[in-house]
């Protein structure tokens, strides 16, 4: 079965900081991606990372994929209070049509 | 609005009574996921439904749970005679072609309450 870890599981930070959050798996995953879930509503896609090694920018959010394909980080810039949510990542399941999610990491971004 | 529609928002069953959610895909989509996520959870798959044809169910319980996609209309999740158990948020999906490497669109989801 695969699965993926995301750490840390909650953060709360100042508004104007860097943070950087984790999404580890000891499998490989052909992609990845990153979701945004705001409350009362449902995942909204952020990015899709392919190739090992890819780096993927929006905005100020940097989305990096390892180079095994195991691993991804999303780090985010100068935080902003509407960054605030649940990030989630999630790959394909070998061999199956569904994804697999990693259980989210809860930013709080303080004003 | 083109995007995946889901209803009703919220719903509130008592112990064994039924629950229907309703799934309309992005236009153009033929191919249905249905997730459901506890508190402060990740989405877990249930099921993947085509036009008419169960793909994948390999991730809903075997008993009191069914989900179908007819020909016309909107995919339907089901849940007979619930439990407080099932009490979650039910996300629907949907994707241009099919296997789950085709990027997935979601809906706003439906948070059953169960009494």
């Amino acid at each position: 079965t695969q699965l993926l870890e995301q750490s840390p599981q909650f953060l709360s930070i100042q508004e104007g900081e860097n943070l950087t959050v984790y999404c580890n798996s000891s499998s490989v995953f052909s992609s990845l991606q990153w979701y945004r879930q705001e409350p009362g509503e449902g995942p909204v896609l952020l990015v899709t990372v392919v190739t090992g090694g890819e780096v993927k920018k929006l905005k100020r959010l940097t989305f990096q994929f390892g180079d095994a394909r195991k691993d991804s980080s999303l780090h985010i810039t100068a935080a902003q209070p509407g960054d605030t949510g649940l990030y989630l990542c999630a790959g394909p399941s070998r061999g199956a049509q569904k994804l697999v999610f990693g259980q989210g990491t809860r930013l709080t971004i303080n004003p | 609005n083109a995007g995946v529609m889901q209803n009703p928002r919220h719903l509130v069953r008592r112990r064994g009574q039924e629950a229907r959610l309703r799934c309309s895909p992005m236009k153009g989509h033929s191919h249905v996921y249905w997730y459901r996520q506890l508190p402060e959870e990740g989405l877990k798959f249930m099921v993947y439904l085509q036009k008419e044809n169960i793909i994948d169910e390999s991730g809903m319980p075997k008993e009191r749970f069914s989900a179908e996609f007819p020909k016309e209309g909107p995919s339907i999740l089901r849940i007979q005679q619930v439990v407080r158990g099932d009490s979650a948020a039910y996300f629907c999906a949907s994707s241009s072609t099919g296997g789950a490497g085709n990027e997935q669109f979601f809906g706003p989801g439906t948070r059953l309450t169960v009494l």
